[in-house]
């Protein structure tokens, strides 16, 4: 199904707390991608990595977090400082610079 | 960083004619330009990108054209049918081919 995998398709979460969604990819790619999509609205760019250990911010970084422990995973930690979560969470990697990015499926993310 | 308008938001078309979708960009050394496509409910697909040492490229009923001294590319549908309905996101990769920002969709509606 692609080889990236994003869980779980729909998230509740209550204000205030933390949640995390998962991204696992099994295509040996190097680069990964998280972003946001609002409804009637493009992607915009929360984080990203390039290699192990190491990730940059996107536009909109503020209120999340990431981790790439592992090249096949990486994680992105929405915070009680985003201050407007509910969104639709894509993931995608990347084999090289200037290639193909693959998404995930995404996962929903509402606020209740 | 790079900034990617596109326009239109939203497009109508009969089936049978074609569909054009712009975008320009502003980092004049971006040289990576996807197209992407996403059925409703789906994650974004790669339909076609372009090179900056390329100024068009064509599969099938889909062509894309780029004009890096003015900074923008297109892309062409023709003949459209019913399952071309989705919305179409443009992209350009800032010069390190590590950091892929996308346009603000079009939601292209084929009319039977």
């Amino acid at each position: 199904d692609g080889g990236i995998t994003q869980s779980p398709k729909y998230l509740f979460r209550k204000e205030g707390q933390n949640v995390t969604l998962s991204c696992e990819q099994n295509l040996n790619h190097d680069a990964m991608y998280w972003y946001r999509q609002d409804p009637g609205q493009g992607l915009r760019l929360i984080y990203y990595s390039q290699i192990v250990n190491d990730f940059q911010k996107g536009d909109i970084a503020e209120g999340y977090s990431v981790s790439r422990e592992k090249k096949e995973s990486f994680p992105l930690t929405v915070t009680s400082a985003q201050k407007n979560p509910t969104a639709f969470y894509l993931c995608a990697s990347q084999w090289q610079k200037n290639t193909e990015a693959f998404f995930g499926q995404g996962t929903r993310l509402t606020v209740v | 960083g790079e900034n990617v308008e596109q326009h239109p938001s939203t497009l109508s078309v009969q089936e049978g004619d074609s569909a054009v979708i712009k975008c320009t960009y502003s980092d004049s050394a971006s040289n990576y330009f996807p197209w992407y496509k996403q059925e409703l409910g789906k994650r974004p697909q790669l339909i076609i990108d372009i090179r900056s040492n390329v100024g068009e490229k064509k599969d099938q009923r889909i062509a894309v054209t780029l004009n890096k001294t003015a900074k923008h590319f297109s892309l062409h549908i023709t003949e459209t049918q019913p399952e071309d309905s989705a919305v179409y996101f443009c992209a350009a990769t800032n010069n390190a081919g590590n950091m892929l920002t996308f346009g603000g969709g079009t939601r292209l509606m084929v009319k039977p």
